[in-house]
């Protein structure tokens, strides 16, 4: 079974600052996929990025990239140059190939100050 | 990315009744669809996958007579939920696939507080 682990409860950043929201994985699978999804107070789920387990580079989405480290088993999103916009709730999840289910970390808070 | 709705945004219902929530991929087909279901301040819990024309499959612990899930054409599916009580008050929100494996595209949610 894989398992998705986001350590961070909360993270606090300032305006303008990069951040880097961890995410963790397990799975004995060799074919997946890694996404992250935003949800602000309203509700809704964001795509933001995702990263193929047989990707060569780390996969960019305008501030956001994906930094995948395969041997640690982490895929954690960087966030450059904070907006306030950005404060919300931050979902990694993961894909096995020839799956159609999503599994879900418990999600990182983003609060982003002036 | 696609986009799909999601209708009522929020409900208000008495006990008892029962509510329906629609969920539409606006500009893709979608042969799967997926019901979530979130309590405050936790994660999405996963509570069943529709493919278009045949019967949805329900997570384990979900009832499947209380939580009716259509899909009856490749841009709506819709989740009943019969005989609503207190405790069945939480966030639904739906997502979409053109392709298993492809990206889910959320919908933007339904509220729920049954009386």
């Amino acid at each position: 079974a894989q398992k998705i682990t986001q350590t961070q409860p909360g993270m606090f950043v300032q305006e303008k600052e990069a951040v880097t929201l961890d995410c963790t994985y397990d799975t004995s699978d060799p074919s997946y996929g890694l996404f992250w999804y935003k949800q602000p107070s309203s509700g809704e789920m964001i795509f933001l990025i995702y990263q193929g387990s047989y990707d060569q580079q780390n996969a960019t989405e305008g501030r956001y990239s994906l930094n995948f480290q395969k041997a640690r088993k982490s895929a954690n999103l960087v966030i450059s140059a904070s907006q306030l916009g950005d404060s919300a709730m931050y979902f990694c999840a993961m894909i096995i190939q020839g799956y159609s289910t999503l599994t879900f970390g418990k999600g990182t808070m983003l609060l982003v100050s002036p | 990315g696609a986009v799909v709705s999601q209708h009522p945004s929020w409900v208000i219902c008495k006990s008892g009744t029962s509510v329906k929530i629609e969920c539409r991929s606006l500009d893709f087909q979608a042969t799967t669809m997926f019901w979530y279901r979130q309590f405050p301040k936790q994660s999405l819990m996963l509570m069943a996958t529709s493919n278009e024309g045949s019967k949805a499959t329900y997570e384990q612990g979900v009832e499947k007579d209380k939580f009716l899930i259509n899909h009856a054409s490749l841009t709506l599916s819709t989740l009943t939920v019969t005989s609503a009580h207190p405790e069945d008050s939480s966030f639904y929100i739906c997502s979409a696939v053109n392709q298993p494996g492809e990206t889910q595209y959320f919908g933007p949610g339904t509220r729920l507080l049954v009386l």
